[in-house]
């Protein structure tokens, strides 16, 4: 039960695009579509804002989107605004009910 | 509205037990399984396990197998951590969700509860 890959931080200018990379293995990412993303910011509680890989849940801008290729997924944030300065942390599930998050990457916004 | 509303702030000495609450409003609590997620200052997000308050069930990480147990209550609706022999590095935010859009999904979370591990 390894944690998955994350890069430490991205960083990008306001109305860029960036994209964060979640690296897994053929047990968890790359056997099931069950791939989260979570923000969270200084002091709150994660918020859910990609599920099933590449599902928003209602009320998550479509600036955020996701997707899966083999073991790694990955979710691209467009049009880069301050607000999208947070920690970012993908979740995967890796059967028999055992879920695994992401070391977080921290995405700065220049 | 979907709400999970945990207990406060704990202070405990290093080798005492500690038990938080997370007590869930605006659905079935027995529909979904409850996860709970661990966060030491400064660190990232760690998946402790998951309970399901319909048969008690668990599942724990490696991690926290055998040192911590998770229970439901479904006369009032809460799910229980309960964490022993607490070390210093046991000190972090503990948060409980729950998974209502699909499997391992955490939709809703609690507001988090601060263990504090000082002797």
């Amino acid at each position: 039960q390894s944690a998955l890959t994350q890069p430490a931080s991205v960083s990008g200018s306001p109305g860029q695009s960036i994209t964060i990379s979640c690296a897994g293995t053929s047990s968890d990412v790359g056997a099931f579509d069950l791939v989260s993303w979570y923000q969270q910011h200084p002091g709150k509680a994660p918020k859910l804002i990609i599920y099933e890989a590449t599902k928003r849940p209602s009320g998550v801008s479509n600036r955020f989107s996701g997707s899966r290729s083999g073991n790694t997924a990955s979710l691209t944030i467009s049009g880069l605004q301050a607000e999208d300065e947070a920690d970012y942390y993908c979740s995967a599930f890796a059967g028999h009910r055992i879920s695994l998050f992401g070391g977080g990457t921290t995405v700065t916004v220049l | 509205e979907v709400q999970l509303l945990q207990s406060g702030a704990e202070v405990r000495k290093p080798g005492a037990t500690v038990k938080i609450s997370c007590k869930v409003s605006g659905y079935t609590f027995t529909d979904y399984n409850i996860h709970w997620v661990q966060q030491a200052p400064g660190k990232g997000l760690e998946w402790m396990g998951v309970v399901d308050p319909e048969d008690g069930e668990a599942v724990y990480a490696a991690k926290f197998q055998g040192r911590v147990t998770f229970t439901a209550d479904t006369s009032t609706d809460t799910a229980h951590l309960e964490l022993k022999s607490l070390r210093n590095e046991h000190t972090a935010v503990y948060y409980c969700a729950t998974a209502s859009l699909a499997a391992a999904t955490l939709d809703f979370w609690g507001q988090g509860t601060l263990l504090t591990v000082s002797s």
